[in-house]
């Protein structure tokens, strides 16, 4: 497709479950990022990757978030025993490179609930 | 310590009117891009306009301008003729230098809402 795009758009799940987001980035982009949007507030960053690779995972907010990417393209970030703080919108990013000068283009996100 | 502020938390400008929404930034680095994006109600990011630390000239883009004062690390967006249309979130970023593996990624400022007044 022309842009990115994240699966499922909305997901509501019990308190405990695990939780699997899905970021097909843009054809030919390398880098591409998660980060979490809490009702009303800022982006918070979670995890980037170069191709494959994440070389950051310092802003994942708990050893329950893991992310992978595999083939360079799509990105799938698994939340495991889900709480109620995880309850945000999910936005996945994609740019054509990591240069500083590489504006980057989202997804519609994942609002995820959970209860 | 905060890297981007955005000292506006609401705006209001009448239909037709400019607008200038506030953004400053912190950095040590030399190379480095700002960034401002629009989230409407809808909640989709949009990129809008792009300013280079070594760009001479301010970046415009349409009804969209990006007033770049680098000795003071402020970068501006201007929006010339506001419409309804631009009732939404608006968000000043900021990534630093190039290919730093410990610390790569965009930083977000918390927001302004504009809302365009008919």
């Amino acid at each position: 497709g022309a842009g990115v795009s994240q699966s499922p758009s909305n997901k509501v799940t019990e308190k405990g479950k695990d939780v699997e987001l899905r970021c097909d980035p843009i054809s030919g982009h390398t880098a591409l990022y998660w980060y979490r949007q809490s009702l009303g507030q800022g982006l918070e960053f979670l995890i980037y990757f170069q191709g494959n690779s994440a070389p950051d995972k310092s802003g994942l907010p708990s050893d329950r978030f893991s992310a992978e990417r595999t083939g360079g393209s799509v990105s799938t970030l698994t939340i495991q025993r889900t709480q109620q703080e995880d309850s945000a919108v999910y936005l996945c990013a994609s740019s054509l490179t990591l240069h500083s000068n590489q504006p980057q283009h989202f997804g519609d996100g994942t609002r995820l609930s959970i209860l | 310590a905060q890297k981007i502020t955005q000292t506006q938390p609401g705006m209001f400008v009448q239909e037709k009117e400019a607008v200038t929404l506030d953004c400053t930034y912190d950095t040590s680095d030399q190379s480095y891009g700002l960034f401002w994006y629009k989230q409407p109600s809808s909640g989709e990011m949009i990129f809008l306009i792009y300013q280079g630390s070594y760009d001479e000239q301010n970046a415009t883009e349409g009804r969209y301008s990006l007033n770049f004062q680098k000795a003071r690390k402020s970068a501006n967006l201007v929006i010339s003729a506001s419409q309804l249309g631009d009732s939404a979130m608006y968000f000043c970023a900021m990534r630093e230098g190039q290919m730093k593996t410990s610390y790569d990624k965009v930083i977000f400022g918390p927001g302004t809402s504009l809302s365009v007044i008919p």
